[in-house]
């Protein structure tokens, strides 16, 4: 099994400009989501899913979109990017309640943006 | 909103010293996971903790969760080089989801050899 994939590991973005973060899991976990990590700030939930069709805010959401479509994928979009957008970031996924059961991460993206 | 709160934000010991990192909410956690994260990696999960005042093993590293779950902390015993990384302790709610799970901001442990 690949586990979490994400694409792609690294990014350069000019401001105002949008893509799209991709993110896939094979483990056919119901639970997704998005996290931000920046220096001394740790991980910030972006969004999250509960499963195909049905996603909601985290702590950062201002910027982003996601949308969940099937199972395995979760892509998070940049409508517009900023330079405060400059981070990696991490997909995470776990199996049935998130709560009670580890939480796989992807590789990450790096994404600077200029 | 919920907080998790972390420290020492950074820690530098010798290697063979002992290692220590704490975990605070501000809320009662229904349980809490340890996660690590080696430098240029992803996180990884370590442990969970579930039940009041559970104390958890793996090898030199020592996992409690507090009588008020409130609270807990990871103790490594005579560290090693491979020990180096950052580490993050993840609380969750009550009748949440994985959406409600909050990360401390991580103690990033450097081990001189």
């Amino acid at each position: 099994n690949a586990g979490v994939t994400q694409t792609p590991k690294f990014q350069v973005l000019k401001t105002g400009q949008s893509m799209t973060l991709q993110c896939a899991q094979d483990m056919n976990h119901e639970y997704m989501s998005w996290y931000r990590q920046d220096p001394g700030m740790g991980l910030r939930l972006i969004h999250y899913s509960v499963g195909a069709g049905i996603t909601d805010q985290g702590e950062v959401p201002n910027g982003y979109n996601v949308s969940r479509s099937t199972t395995e994928d979760f892509p998070l979009r940049l409508l517009s990017a900023a330079p405060s957008q400059t981070s990696v970031y991490f997909c995470a996924s776990s199996y049935g309640s998130g709560l009670n059961t580890e939480a796989f991460f992807g590789q990450g993206t790096r994404l600077t943006v200029v | 909103g919920q907080q998790v709160m972390q420290i020492p934000q950074y820690q530098h010991v010798q290697e063979g010293e002992d290692f220590t990192t704490y975990c605070n909410s501000s809320t009662t956690l229904s349980n809490i996971q340890w996660y690590k994260q080696r430098p240029g990696g992803h996180p990884v999960f370590l442990i969970q903790l579930v039940k009041s005042g559970e104390v958890k093993k793996q090898k030199r590293l020592t996992f409690q969760f507090g009588e008020a779950k409130k609270n807990s902390s990871l103790h490594i015993t005579a560290t090693q080089t491979t020990d180096v990384g950052t580490y993050f302790c993840a609380g969750g709610n009550y009748g949440g989801s994985q959406g409600n799970l909050i990360f401390g901001k991580g103690t990033k442990l450097s081990v001189k050899p």
